[in-house]
């Protein structure tokens, strides 16, 4: 089946650690997405990418590094540098970058700091 | 700045009980508006896209509409499998890849 594919699920994070988000899209999608989801708001845009070898800041950038040198992966890292990093965070992707395409989104990855 | 509000946050529906989801937005050059339906813990899925007033979609017990300023997403017979939150979203012309989110209406049918 084609889609989406966040891992892990859910993530436990010590202060001052780096951690490592998955996202593998078999999708045959160019552009992917990180968003941040918060109780109450809406979701905000951390990373994009709208070809590889090639990643935008979004409107919460900070803390966050992504990587794209492959079509078909997008992993966000969450560094020790994240002042509030709990949250639940969706991956996504489309055909074409700022073409009004479907935005399909994966199941989510949950990330608590202990 | 760009603004979407989704109203009202929470709908409580008897199972049977039609009403009406609203999403304004405060942007012109609209290039897309989104609906997408989010159960907990899980990711939004999607189920309409409108690119211009007066365009009408329809899926089930869902209808989406689009006007100049506002979306509305129709429930007609809701049932209890429709409660979700529901999320609307929306992408400018002008090269921006920002899809920018409403915070969402949360909806409860009841049986």
């Amino acid at each position: 089946d084609g889609g989406i594919t966040q891992s892990p699920k859910y993530l436990f994070r010590k202060e001052g650690q780096n951690v490592t988000l998955s996202c593998e899209q078999n999708l045959n999608h160019d552009a992917m997405y990180w968003y941040r989801q918060d109780p109450g708001q809406g979701l905000r845009l951390i990373y994009y990418s709208q070809i590889v070898n090639d990643f935008q800041k979004g409107d919460i950038a900070e803390g966050y590094s992504v990587s794209r040198e492959k079509k078909e992966s997008f992993p966000l890292t969450v560094t020790s540098a994240q002042k509030n990093p709990t949250a639940f965070y969706l991956c996504a992707s489309r055909k074409t970058a700022g073409s009004g395409n479907t935005i399909y989104f994966g199941e989510g990855s949950w990330l608590t700091v202990v | 700045e760009d603004q979407v509000t989704q109203s009202p946050e929470a709908l409580r529906l008897q199972e049977g009980e039609s009403s009406s989801l609203n999403c304004s937005y405060t942007v012109s050059g609209l290039r897309g508006l989104f609906w997408y339906r989010q159960d907990p813990g899980k990711g939004p899925e999607f189920l309409f896209t409108l690119y211009s007033a007066g365009e009408e979609k329809e899926k089930e017990r869902l209808k989406a509409t689009l006007t100049k300023k506002e979306s509305f997403l129709h429930i007609t017979a809701p049932k209890p499998e429709d409660s979700a939150t529901y999320l609307c979203a929306y992408e400018t012309q002008g090269g921006s890849e920002k899809l920018v989110f409403g915070k969402g209406t949360k909806l409860t049918v009841n049986p």
